[in-house]
């Protein structure tokens, strides 16, 4: 699988927009990126994931840069629940199925 | 549909004894994993099945973990002769099959925490 590197912590003010930045810089063409989170003492909850395109759901949107090296997740409206470890993964659509989480970034929004 | 769901959500237990864990997953879904999440550490993958077939278990940690999912509904984990360093929550997750990467959007369950003492 492509390592992902995520910043360890991060902090955001309710109700502005959280800017979430992943690094997968050996991302390979058929690799998705997928987003997760996990809210203490929850699984995980998936977000979203893309290929290529920009990508938006009611919980947040996936920018991908054109050469797919990076991406960020971007909530538009942190709120106090939106306070979790947000993962950052990279697979194939096919083949084995082992989801590798790293460490995550701690995301903490504050009033 | 209720999502994943898992038994007991806590278990404590002394070392030497048997546990199991049991995941009933949503209904439609084919595939069914667990993983295991330590302290401060994201999920570690142990173990799937599609349908009632297991089809990765070198992950398991050791050979007294023990998965099985007769009949491609619910799955249980058993962990014989625990010992302390297997407290830790033990999450399942459900899933569909097919490409488009959508087999990879796993539906976690909330876990069962096992404390072994």
């Amino acid at each position: 699988d492509a390592k992902t590197t995520q910043p360890t912590s991060m902090d955001c003010a309710e109700g502005r927009a959280a800017n979430l930045p992943c690094n997968h810089s050996t991302i390979s063409g058929n690799e998705y990126v997928y987003w997760y989170r996990q809210i203490h003492s929850q699984g995980p909850q998936y977000i979203i994931h893309g290929l290529k395109n920009n990508e938006t759901n009611e919980m947040a949107s996936l920018i991908i840069t054109e050469d797919r090296k990076s991406s960020t997740l971007i909530l538009p409206h942190a709120t106090l629940r939106d306070t979790a470890v947000y993962y950052c993964i990279v697979r194939p659509p096919l083949g084995d199925y082992k989801l590798s989480f790293g460490a995550g970034t701690t995301v903490t929004v504050r009033a | 549909d209720t999502g994943v769901s898992q038994n007991p959500r806590h278990k404590i237990t002394k070392r030497g004894q048997n546990v199991t864990f049991r995941c009933d997953p949503i209904s439609e879904h084919n595939r069914l994993y667990w993983y295991r999440q330590t302290l401060g550490q994201g999920p570690e993958f142990l173990t799937y099945f599609q349908n009632e077939a297991q089809l990765e278990k070198s992950r398991l940690l050791s050979d007294r973990f023990s998965a099985e999912r007769p009949k491609g509904s619910f799955s249980t984990l058993e962990i014989q002769r625990t010992e302390q360093g297997d407290s830790a929550m033990y999450l399942c997750a459900s899933s569909l099959s097919g490409g488009g990467g959508g087999a990879n959007v796993l539906t976690f369950g909330a876990g069962s925490r096992l404390t072994v003492l």
